[in-house]
């Protein structure tokens, strides 16, 4: 089973839809999750995280996490052209094996 | 003022060689990563350090050497290169903690021919 796993998509969503990525881990000793964005041939930059269940808004993001069903979401609302790009999903295991781990990415592709 | 920055940004060399990617970070941060990203786009962890102490090693073939001079840099050594060598090597550093963001270099495009 992979570590973290992601929809490879593509996904394809109308500009202004709501556009939602899905990602699920198997280690339950994740403690944080995160997202970020990569556009094409540029460096990951990251999005926001999450380290309680529930709901987490900033802005037109809100990432949703149930760690009972080692489920992290994002939800990316009025979606934009300028959104297309690859959404990692990331999880951090803290203590002394200090590790952030990364799932294959989500291409997101948001049609004017 | 470039936070982590990683050199060279291309490198194109022959099946057989050896070569270095160099990697430094003036955030002050404690840990410091390898990840591979192949042409699937798949960030794949290689190394973890924490003040210049490995940490995790995803099995990397032992062709792969990191260095750690001191907890601003990390090189990593590529020894006898092979054609599935070929990727995006990215250099990563991020604070010690659970809310803590990791920031990336700008890739090093290793293509082996």
């Amino acid at each position: 089973q992979k570590e973290v796993e992601q929809n490879s998509g593509p996904l394809s969503v109308p500009e202004g839809a709501i556009a939602s990525l899905n990602c699920t881990y198997s280690d339950r000793g994740s403690q944080s999750f995160f997202w970020y964005r990569q556009y094409s041939g540029k460096s990951p930059e990251l999005i926001m995280f999450i380290y309680s269940n529930g709901d987490k808004e900033d802005g037109r993001f809100t990432a949703q996490l149930n760690k009972a069903s080692q489920y992290v979401s994002l939800l990316i609302r009025d979606s934009q052209p300028s959104d297309s790009a690859t959404y990692l999903c990331a999880v951090l295991r803290g203590g002394s094996n200090y590790k952030l781990t990364f799932g294959k990415g989500t291409l997101l592709t948001v049609n004017p | 003022d470039t936070a982590v920055s990683q050199t060279p940004k291309y490198l194109v060399t022959q099946m057989g060689n050896d070569k270095s990617i160099k990697c430094e970070q003036n955030l002050g941060h404690d840990t410091m990563y390898w990840y591979k990203q192949d042409s699937k786009k798949f960030l794949k962890i290689m190394f973890s350090y924490n003040n210049k102490e490995l940490i995790i090693n995803e099995t990397v073939p032992n062709r792969f050497s990191p260095k750690s001079p001191d907890k601003a840099h990390l090189n990593l050594h590529i020894n006898s290169l092979e054609l599935g060598d070929s990727a995006v090597y990215f250099c990563a550093s991020s604070p010690r903690g659970l809310d803590t963001e990791a920031f990336f270099g700008q890739g090093t495009r290793l293509t082996v021919v």
